[in-house]
C-alpha cells in the first residue's frame, strides 16, 4: 500500500526556519517525481515545489523561490522541504504528493500524505 | 504564468442530480489537466487525469472532457459521498503547476 507521511511541522517565528520530511513506503520511491503542495486555513491548494526522480531537476513556485529548498534521499525513501525566512503567510497545511497514474504525460498527483501543519507567528 | 479559473465557485445540488464544473486556463494547456476531490479535513484525491482519464477506483459517474483552455468535470448522478470541493490543476509546464480556486458542492 502506498503511504506518504509528512512530519516536521510546528510553530515557527517570522524569519525562522523549519524542515519538513515526507516518508514514503509501498512503492519504489527512487522511480517517482515528488511535489510539495500547501493549503492555508480555509483556502485552496497551492503548488510549491517539484523534484525529479533523479533529484537533479527542481522547480519552485515564485512565492517560495529563494526561501524554500526541496531535496530527496532515496536511501531513506524521503523528500524534504527546507523552509527559511518564514513569513506569516506561509502558515498552512503542507502536503507531499507523488506524481504517478502510470506515467501519464499530465503528471497527476496520484497519492498524497495527510499533511503537516506549519504555523508562523510571533 | 498560467491562471486557472473555475465556475461556479460553489453550487447546491441534490442526490441524483447531474453536476458540471467548468475549469478554464488562461492559455492553451492541451490536455494537461487533472481533477481532484477534497473533503473537509482530508487530503485531496485524484479523480481524473489528462482531462478525461478516470483514475483507478474512481466511480464511472465521474467524467472529464475538454482540451485547450476549456474543461469540464461532470458527475452524472450525485451521491452523498460526492459532496466535497473539487479542484482542477494544470501541469502543462512542470515548472509552474497551478490549481484552480476550487468548486464546493453541497446540499
Amino acid at each position: 500500500e502506498v503511504q506518504l507521511v509528512e512530519s516536521g511541522g510546528g510553530l515557527a517565528q517570522p524569519g525562522g526556519s523549519l524542515r519538513l520530511s515526507c516518508a514514503a513506503s509501498g512503492f519504489t520511491f527512487s522511480n517517482y517525481e515528488m511535489n510539495w503542495v500547501r493549503q492555508a486555513p480555509g483556502k485552496g491548494l497551492e503548488w510549491l515545489a517539484y523534484i525529479s526522480s533523479s533529484g537533479i531537476t527542481k522547480y519552485y513556485a515564485d512565492s517560495v523561490k529563494g526561501r524554500f529548498t526541496m531535496s530527496r534521499d532515496d536511501a531513506k525513501n524521503s523528500v524534504f522541504l527546507q523552509m527559511d525566512r518564514l513569513r506569516a503567510e506561509d502558515t498552512a497545511l503542507y502536503y507531499c504528493a507523488r506524481v504517478g497514474a502510470g506515467g501519464s504525460y499530465a503528471q497527476p498527483f496520484d497519492y498524497w500524505g495527510l499533511g503537516t501543519l506549519v504555523t508562523v507567528s510571533s | 504564468d498560467i491562471q486557472m479559473t473555475q465556475s461556479p465557485s460553489a453550487l447546491s445540488a441534490s442526490v441524483g442530480d447531474r453536476v458540471t464544473i467548468t475549469c478554464r486556463a488562461s492559455q492553451s494547456i492541451s490536455s494537461y489537466l487533472n481533477w481532484y476531490q477534497q473533503k473537509p479535513g482530508k487530503a485531496p484525491k485524484l479523480l481524473i487525469f489528462a482531462a478525461s482519464s478516470l483514475h483507478n477506483g474512481v466511480p464511472d459517474r465521474f467524467s472529464g472532457s475538454g482540451s485547450g483552455t476549456n474543461f469540464t468535470l461532470a458527475i452524472s448522478s450525485l451521491q452523498p459521498d460526492d459532496f466535497a470541493t473539487y479542484y482542477c490543476q494544470q501541469s502543462y509546464t512542470t515548472r509552474e503547476i497551478s490549481f484552480g480556486p476550487g468548486t464546493t458542492v453541497d446540499i
